[in-house]
Order: C-alpha cells, then structure tokens, then sequence
C-alpha cells in the first residue's frame, strides 16, 4: 500500500499571500488529520476530517481552514499568511471509523517558509 | 498548547544501553500513543496503549501507563544508532475524540 501522501514539500510565500496544501490518505483511509509543527509549540492539532465532515478542529484562527473531497483526499489552506506559520506541516490518515483515535499514518509533511 | 511534557527534553547514551522517556499529561484519556520522528520528517507510529491497561510490549518497546499520575513511559532496551529521533507521546482525550495532543517530544541520540 502506498503511504500518505502531501504535496507540495517545500514551499516559500511571502506574507500576505495564501496557500493550498494538498494529502493524499492511505488507501481504503477515511480520516485525514491535520498538524502543525514549529520549535516553539511543538505539534499542535489543526483539524481532522471522515467522510466530507470535521470531526474536531484545533484552537487556530479562522486563516486556517481545510476540507476534504468525496475520494477521502483533502487540503488545508492558509489565508493572509503571517511569519509565525513558518512550519511543517503534516498531515495523518487513518480508518477513522472506530469511534476514536488510535494508530495515524503520517506523510512527510509540507515545509512552509512565509518570508 | 500541548497538553503533555516529557523529560528528559535530550538524552544521550552509547549503543547497547537502555534509554527511558517519561511524559506527563493533563486530563482523562482514552488512549496514549508514541510515535518517533527523524530529522524533521513525518511521524511513525510505535505503540498504542488503552486507558485501562498498564504495561504493554513491543520488540524493543515497553510502554508503562499510570492513569492515576496522568503519566507514561517509554522504555527502549538495547538501543541502536538507528534509534536516534525523537520520541513524542500523544493522548487522545476522553471528551475531545479524533485528535492527538503531543507532548514536547525527547530527543535520542544513540552514539556508536
């Protein structure tokens, strides 16, 4: 089986502008779970997806949003971006239908420069 | 902000010694996880246990879980070079499902 997916690796935007970043889930995976990582917060939960749905979201402001498609696919974007989302950002799949969490597949994350 | 903190933050040791990782956590859970992190990359899953279980075992793993102290630990025996990462703790919470909150992660670093 092929593993998560994320695309693009590396991207640099300058402040103010926005972005798209697009996870591709474990086959047959219906959950896809976001998470920012930075030196200072260390990995924080943004928000997860089953099925076209969120499930649960994070404590982070409105620029960040995110969706996910019928194929279980989903992207996360970021408006008005702010030197602070400097990050990697991953993302994580799983079955999803458990009534829970437990084991998540990550992908290799997305390493975002805002300059 | 992260719900859980691990100590030690680094720890160094020689090849064949045993590293042990601790984390404390804030609220009811229903489960903790550990996953393991090189350079930067994606998170690989290493363990899961459930909140009613105490101890549990995988290869080279032994997971400990104290729901009474909020407080786990990770013990890797006869470590390897190829263990050095870092080593994250995760809790899924009781009231807030389909999320892991990760603890400030210990680095390893295994030396030949």
């Amino acid at each position: 089986k092929a593993g998560v997916t994320q695309t693009p690796r590396y991207l640099i935007k300058t402040r103010g502008q926005q972005v798209t970043l697009s996870c591709s889930p474990i086959s047959g995976h219906r959950s896809v779970s976001w998470y920012q990582q930075t030196p200072g917060q260390g990995l924080q939960f943004l928000f997860e997806y089953f099925s076209e749905t969120q499930r649960n979201k994070g404590n982070f402001p409105g620029r960040f949003s995110g969706r996910q498609f019928s194929n279980s696919r989903s992207e996360m974007n970021v408006s008005t971006l702010e030197l602070g989302d400097s990050a990697l950002y991953l993302c994580a799949s799983s079955r999803g239908d458990s009534g829970n969490t437990y084991e998540q597949y990550f992908g290799p994350g997305t390493r975002l420069t805002v300059t | 902000s992260q719900q859980g903190e691990e100590d030690p933050q680094a720890l160094s040791i020689q090849e064949g010694e045993n590293a042990t990782m601790n984390c404390s956590y804030k609220t009811s859970i229903n489960n903790l996880q550990w996953y393991r992190q090189n350079s930067g990359r994606g998170l690989v899953h290493l363990i899961l246990i459930r909140s009613n279980e105490r101890e549990k075992h995988s290869g080279r793993l032994r997971v400990t879980l104290d729901t009474s102290k909020k407080s786990s630990s990770l013990l890797i025996t006869a470590s390897r070079a190829a263990d050095t990462a870092s080593y994250f703790c995760a809790t899924v919470p009781m009231d807030s499902s389909y999320k892991l909150i990760f603890g400030s992660g210990t680095r390893l670093l295994v030396r030949p």
